[in-house]
């Protein structure tokens, strides 16, 4: 059974401090990793999806990066805007399509 | 291009009642997918249309769970009667293909009460 774990469950920062949320992950065989950001009240907004050990991507102050066990979203010089639960997800071969998540980070963003 | 869009936002019903939930995937967008959120648990999928046909439902949760996908176009997720552990935020989410980035609508948040 695929298993998805987001650490740390809440991140305050300041405006400009940058840091890395985790997401680790177990899966039979990674059909692709997915990061989502969710703002109350509304539903996922997708970010990035990662494929492959040792792919990058990145959007803005965000980037993503993945390998075998894990996968982080570092966020460079943060805003208050980007303050949002940022959620992980992969889908892997042995399980369809469907989409296994952790329960998200919380991330604030004082100014 | 209109994103998923789903209906109602809320719904507050009593214990044995029945609700009806639709979502309206992103147009041409054969692959259309339920979650659920449960207070304090993570978002947990329910199942997966490929156009009118249920792929996978291995996610629902009993038999007082009912979707649909009629024409292969919107998608209803009936239950009946509903339970006090129902209660959650509903989400529905389409993909063009399987495998890639799964795009999510606003989500019903449901009461039962």
């Amino acid at each position: 059974e695929d298993q998805v774990t987001q650490s740390p469950e809440a991140l305050r920062l300041q405006e400009g401090e940058s840091s890395s949320l985790n997401c680790s992950y177990t899966v039979s065989g990674l059909r692709g990793l997915f990061w989502y950001r969710q703002d109350p009240g509304k539903g996922p907004e997708f970010l990035f999806t990662l494929y492959s050990a040792g792919e990058e991507k990145e959007k803005e102050r965000l980037k993503a990066t993945l390998t075998k066990k894990e996968s982080f979203l570092h966020i460079t010089a943060p805003k208050p805007e980007d303050s949002a639960t940022y959620l992980c997800a992969v889908s892997s071969y042995g399980a369809n399509s469907k989409l296994t998540f952790g329960k998200g980070i919380t991330l604030s963003v004082r100014p | 291009e209109a994103g998923v869009t789903q209906f109602p936002s809320h719904s507050v019903i009593e214990k044995g009642q029945t609700v009806t939930l639709r979502c309206d995937p992103i147009s041409g967008h054969d692959n259309l997918y339920w979650y659920r959120r449960v207070m304090g648990k993570e978002i947990k999928f329910l199942l997966h249309f490929v156009k009118e046909s249920k792929q996978d439902e291995s996610g629902m949760p009993n038999n007082r769970f009912l979707a649909e996908r009629t024409g292969g176009t919107y998608s209803t997720l009936k239950v009946q009667p509903a339970e006090l552990e129902d209660s959650g935020v509903y989400f529905c989410a389409s993909s063009q293909d399987r495998g890639y980035e799964q795009y999510f609508g606003p989500g019903t948040r449901l009461t039962v009460t």
